[in-house]
């Protein structure tokens, strides 16, 4: 699996959109692009993933350019709830394998 | 829907010792995969099972083994026991299928230390 680049930490304010950035820039034509967050003290949960196109559900918004290299995770209106370490994972799908962690973006939502 | 539930949700063990930590996974999911996540580290793939087989290992010496069992419920097994074992550890499910999604259930862990 390709190898993924995020900053250690970011802040946002609460109400305001939260935007992670991930870098992937070895990323192959087979490989999606998968958000899990970690809340303190709870097991990893997932978000949302994509292959080219963006893609939006209740969650969340991801954004992928034209080139694949980078994409942007969206939480449009962060509540305080939503502080967790986010990871940006590149994965084959359809292969049922490991999730590869890196030490992921700790966001810190403050009132 | 029931999650993924894992026990017990702390234990304490002397190095040399063994463990056996325990895992149910969603009802319907048909694989489980073990990861270790070390204080401040993001979780390490240990392995994963599928229908009752080991279908991938990461980087864990073989005193780390597991058993998958008909009701999708599984056990995470470590023999003599390191300081350096403490961890988190977490149990994953999911429904391998074709078209797999990559959407794994997490449980909430078992925190392991090691004196």
């Amino acid at each position: 699996d390709a190898k993924t680049t995020q900053p250690p930490s970011m802040d946002c304010a609460e109400g305001r959109a939260a935007n992670l950035p991930c870098n992937h820039s070895t990323i192959s034509g087979n490989e999606y692009v998968y958000w899990y967050r970690q809340i303190h003290s709870q097991g990893p949960q997932y978000i949302i993933h994509g292959l080219k196109n963006n893609e939006t559900n209740e969650m969340a918004s991801l954004i992928i350019t034209e080139d694949r290299k980078s994409s942007t995770l969206i939480l449009p209106h962060a509540t305080l709830r939503d502080t967790a370490v986010y990871y940006c994972i590149v994965r084959v799908a359809d292969s049922g394998y490991a999730l590869n962690f890196g030490k992921g973006t700790s966001l810190l939502v403050t009132p | 829907e029931t999650g993924v539930t894992q026990s017990p949700t702390h234990l304490i063990k002397t190095r040399g010792q063994q463990v056996t930590l325990r895992c149910s996974s969603q009802s319907g999911h048909n694989t489980v995969s073990w990861y270790q996540q070390a204080l401040g580290q993001g979780p390490q793939f240990i392995f994963q099972y599928y229908r009752e087989e080991e279908n991938g290992r990461g980087n864990f010496p073989p005193r780390f083994s597991g058993l998958q069992f008909p009701n999708y419920s599984s056990e995470l097994n470590v023999n003599a026991l390191e300081l350096d074992d403490s961890a988190l550890y977490l149990c994953a499910s999911s429904l391998v299928r074709r078209r797999d999604t990559g959407e794994q259930f997490f449980g909430p862990g078992t925190r392991l230390t090691v004196l």
